[in-house]
């Protein structure tokens, strides 16, 4: 079935520092890719996405790319601050088995603290 | 009301006890979704509804029964719990198309931390 590996946490960061989550993932079919963000006391919230290969999703200063030949979808920023200190998943979607309705399949998060 | 809201959001229940948890979305969505979010372990998929037709049961125990009466609202009734029940479970929605590969967007609400004593 499918699956989706994250790089493990928690990730300690300084202000102003370049972030990078591994994300990397097994689908039988063709999926699409998210990053979600959870706050502290919050629910998930979706970051961004790509549909297909070599698509890039970006949003707030994060960015990722779609990469079909190494089933990856690492994300990155370029200069972290405090307020991005949250817990960070990896999913996909696909069809369940019903072919229904898609289902997400979640990684098992990253959490990320960015000092001052 | 925005988005999707989820009552209460804490809950501590005895062992004995039956309890519902309540979830409703304000975004003319036609699917939802109840999530398990344990410490330490991925966020698990526990029930699907389109069309408030359950469509996925992944395997969870007995103990808990979903209900979907209309696209907008959705419950897990909770009845003789484990304390290994513990945790925050959260509800979703989507806008499911009965064709096409259009990728379906997730809204969650912000989740019920439920305590098993």
């Amino acid at each position: 079935g499918d699956s989706v590996t994250q790089m493990e946490g928690p990730v300690t960061l300084s202000e102003e520092a370049f972030l990078t989550i591994n994300c990397t993932y097994t689908a039988t079919g063709y999926p699409s890719l998210f990053w979600y963000v959870q706050y502290p006391g919050e629910g998930l919230q979706l970051l961004l996405k790509a549909t297909k290969a070599d698509d890039k999703g970006s949003n707030k200063g994060f960015e990722a790319t779609y990469r079909k030949e190494t089933t990856s979808f690492h994300l990155e920023k370029g200069s972290v601050q405090v307020s991005d200190s949250a817990v960070y998943f990896c999913a996909l979607s696909d069809r369940g088995s019903s072919g229904s309705a898609r289902q997400l399949t979640f990684g098992s998060g990253t959490q990320l603290t960015v000092l001052p | 009301e925005t988005g999707v809201t989820q009552t209460p959001r804490h809950l501590v229940m005895g062992m004995t006890n039956k309890k519902s948890l309540k979830c409703e979305q304000h975004l003319g969505h036609n699917a939802m979704y109840w999530y398990k979010q344990s410490a330490k372990k991925p966020l698990e998929l526990m029930f699907v509804y389109n069309f408030k037709e359950q469509t996925e049961n992944n395997s969870v125990p007995s103990r808990f029964s979903p209900e979907c009466p209309n696209s907008s609202h959705l419950f897990l009734h909770l009845h003789t719990l484990q304390p290994e029940d513990s945790a925050l479970y959260l509800c979703a929605s989507s806008q499911e198309f009965l064709s096409g590969n259009l990728y379906n967007e997730q809204f969650f609400g912000p989740g019920t931390r439920l305590t098993v004593l």
